[in-house]
């Protein structure tokens, strides 16, 4: 079935550790995105790449940094977690900026 | 700056009709979005108004007022599988969604 895969699905690491969350698509669309979801606030944009081989900051981008090699992968890396860092990720995409979004199943990240 | 408001939680009635409000100021207008998701899940796309109007699709209708900033989705003939939480988002000048926080939908037999 076409669609986001992310990996893993959730995820306890240790403060201070990094990691790379996973995330492909196979609907080779040109934008994607990194989200993540807190309870009582909106989804809140890490980090977003509008086609391969460019990225952009979102809202919350701080402690994270992402990479776009090619059209299909858009990982996301944590270089150094902190506890404020637990939350779930979600990772999208879109064929254009005005297309509805398509989310993966999302990584449950808790930082202990 | 932007801002989207929606309800935190409503709860209505198995075989009812539920109305979920959006307001939300924006410095241009691109569009709105509205988004289902069922706990523990991913959203999923349920619509898109950029014209001022209803749009209807099966038993979810999206209504739009660009002149008010206001948004309604219109839930009819409910099902328990319709609990979820509705989430509105619309574009900034970037085309980068802003989100609300959603409104959580407890639907009762």
């Amino acid at each position: 079935t076409a669609g986001i895969t992310q990996a893993p699905t959730s995820q306890i690491l240790a403060a201070g550790r990094s990691m790379t969350l996973r995330c492909t698509q196979d609907m080779r669309h040109n934008a994607m995105y990194w989200y993540r979801q807190d309870l009582g606030l909106g989804l809140r944009l890490i980090h977003y790449s509008n086609t391969a081989g460019t990225t952009g900051k979102g809202e919350v981008p701080d402690g994270y940094s992402v990479s776009r090699a090619n059209t299909d992968d858009f990982p996301l890396t944590l270089a150094s977690a902190v506890p404020s860092q637990t939350s779930v990720y979600f990772c999208a995409s879109s064929d254009s900026e005005k297309s509805p979004l398509h989310f993966g199943n999302g990584t449950r990240l808790t930082v202990t | 700056g932007q801002n989207i408001d929606q309800p935190t939680e409503m709860t209505a009635t198995e075989g009812a009709i539920v109305q979920i409000n959006c307001t939300y100021q924006t410095s241009g207008f691109n569009g709105l979005f509205w988004y289902q998701q069922h706990a523990g899940e991913a959203p999923t796309f349920l619509s898109y108004n950029v014209l001022d109007g209803l749009e209807e699709k099966g038993r979810f209708s999206s209504f739009l007022s660009r002149s008010k900033g206001y948004s309604y989705l219109l839930l009819k003939e409910l099902q328990m599988k319709d609990s979820a939480s509705y989430l509105c988002a619309v574009p900034d000048s970037n085309y980068q969604l802003i989100w609300g926080a959603g409104t959580k939908l407890i639907i009762k037999p």
